[in-house]
């Protein structure tokens, strides 16, 4: 089993709100990613957690809060939101942040900011 | 700088009609090259790793090669459920991140 479970999987907030998004695995990963994605392009990388410290920030601006209570869950906080900031938000995972590892990737969430 | 380019952007095929997709790469140092597919609003699926010059890997229509600068997906007979963007990404060896530099994807349309 590959699978990343990913929730809620829409969520739209206003620009004032606090909000979380949160991100479940199973398979005994140790390293788990948040991607940013706009629509037509790439994802983008915005954090990578490694045996459950942050081993990556990508100059993420600071209204997104990453935080990982376990080696299974990863969750992204989120407050003061502009409207760029409407995206699918992607969590992945690998077997650790080392290496050629593959990642696996969950559904999304499909945010918007009003 | 690591860079993944890929080509052609837009892709449309007649069901059958077999293509190939290309994925040029710079990176110091290739640790491993991977191919995703990902449907509208889904999350990347992955398809293929590779790690070496001259390796090659197949699953049902798929086959992908590596060379030292590019990679090709080649879609053999392709049907409308092929239909997707494929996403190639890079994995470089220094700073042994697991970091992901991903190409801006070809949206392959397949007709019936």
């Amino acid at each position: 089993d590959t699978e990343v479970t990913q929730t809620p999987k829409h969520l739209v907030m206003g620009m004032t709100n606090k909000k979380s998004l949160k991100c479940e695995q199973h398979m005994g990963h140790r390293a788990m990613y948040w991607y940013k994605q706009k629509a037509k392009k790439p994802p983008e990388l915005m954090f990578v957690y490694s045996y459950e410290k942050l081993s990556i920030n990508e100059s993420v601006p600071s209204r997104f809060s990453p935080e990982c209570p376990n080696s299974s869950l990863l969750n992204l906080h989120l407050h003061a939101l502009q409207p760029e900031d409407s995206a699918l938000y992607l969590c992945a995972s690998s077997h650790d942040g080392q290496g050629a590892n593959i990642q696996y990737f969950g559904a999304g969430t499909r945010l918007s900011v009003l | 700088e690591d860079q993944v380019t890929q080509s052609p952007e837009a892709l449309r095929l007649q069901e059958g009609e077999s293509s190939s997709l290309n994925c040029s790469y710079t990176v110091s140092g290739l640790r491993g090259l991977f191919w995703y597919r990902q449907d509208p609003g889904k999350g990347p699926e992955f398809l293929f790793t590779l790690y070496s010059a001259g390796e090659e890997k197949e699953k049902e229509r798929l086959k992908a090669t590596l060379t030292k600068k590019e990679s090709f997906l080649h879609i053999t007979a392709p049907k409308p459920e092929d239909s997707a963007t494929y996403l190639c990404a890079v994995q470089a060896a220094a700073g042994n991140t697991g970091k992901l530099i991903f190409g801006q994807g070809t949206t392959l349309q397949v007709k019936p």
